[in-house]
């Protein structure tokens, strides 16, 4: 399954909600998507499955949403350390990564 | 706390065999019911899983690297380890070992090592 990510890059700044897509080649089944969020340097940190789950931790503004072929995270007031790079990845057949949304600020 | 911790050579002749240890802490891979595994990332590039094995069960393998790539275990050290042969500058990556549950709704890569720099080079 290829999942392709949207937009590219991001620009936007501190308070403003970001929305971030990922689509599927085909059907995810069981919605099985996670997000993470990667700072330079560093590995990547889950902070959702299941789509919509969010993983230990994770503050509440993170959302994630969708099914099937689309899939949407959503950050509702950014924090200044929220600005990374973000990846989608699918686990219902084998598992496969985004190639990223960079999440920068304006 | 649960850490992962990669080990090997940060360079790597063309042809040659790329080999790399992680050794968990805070968990037993023998009796954990997590999957373990690997996955890669090119410098300023995505990530790509490579393999995954649960201990009592069996391993899986990206398909693009399978004819390529082997993991095994070694319960005595807790740790676990990839080799991926006949490598070329297309595998110079960051390496990671993870740790994720391996089925179900909540199958994602939970808990990563930092990571470990291989170059592919003469």
């Amino acid at each position: 399954i290829v999942l392709t990510q949207s937009p590219g890059t991001l620009s936007l700044s501190p308070g403003e909600r970001a929305t971030l897509s990922c689509r599927a080649s085909q059907s995810v089944s069981n919605s099985y998507l996670a997000w993470y969020q990667q700072k330079p340097g560093q590995a990547p940190r889950l902070l959702i499955c299941g789509a919509s789950s969010r993983a230990t931790g994770i503050p509440d503004r993170f959302s994630g949403s969708g099914s099937g072929t689309d899939f949407t995270l959503t950050i509702s007031r950014l924090e200044p350390e929220d600005f990374a790079v973000y990846y989608c990845q699918q686990y219902g057949n084998s598992y496969t990564f985004g190639q990223g949304t960079k999440l920068e600020m304006k | 706390q649960l850490q992962l911790q990669e080990s090997g050579p940060g360079l790597v002749k063309p042809s040659e065999t790329l080999s790399l240890t992680c050794t968990v802490s805070g968990d037993s891979i023998s009796s954990s019911n997590y999957y373990w595994g690997w996955i890669r990332q090119p410098p300023g590039k995505g990530l790509e899983w490579i393999g995954s094995f649960y201990y009592s069960g069996s391993t899986y393998y990206n398909p693009s690297l399978k004819s390529r790539v082997t993991i095994s275990v070694d319960t005595s050290k807790n740790q676990f380890s990839l080799k991926l042969n006949s490598v070329t500058a297309a595998d110079t990556a960051i390496y990671y070992c993870v740790r994720h549950p391996g089925s179900g709704w909540v199958d994602g890569f939970e808990i990563w090592g930092r990571g470990t720099m291989v170059t592919v080079s003469s």
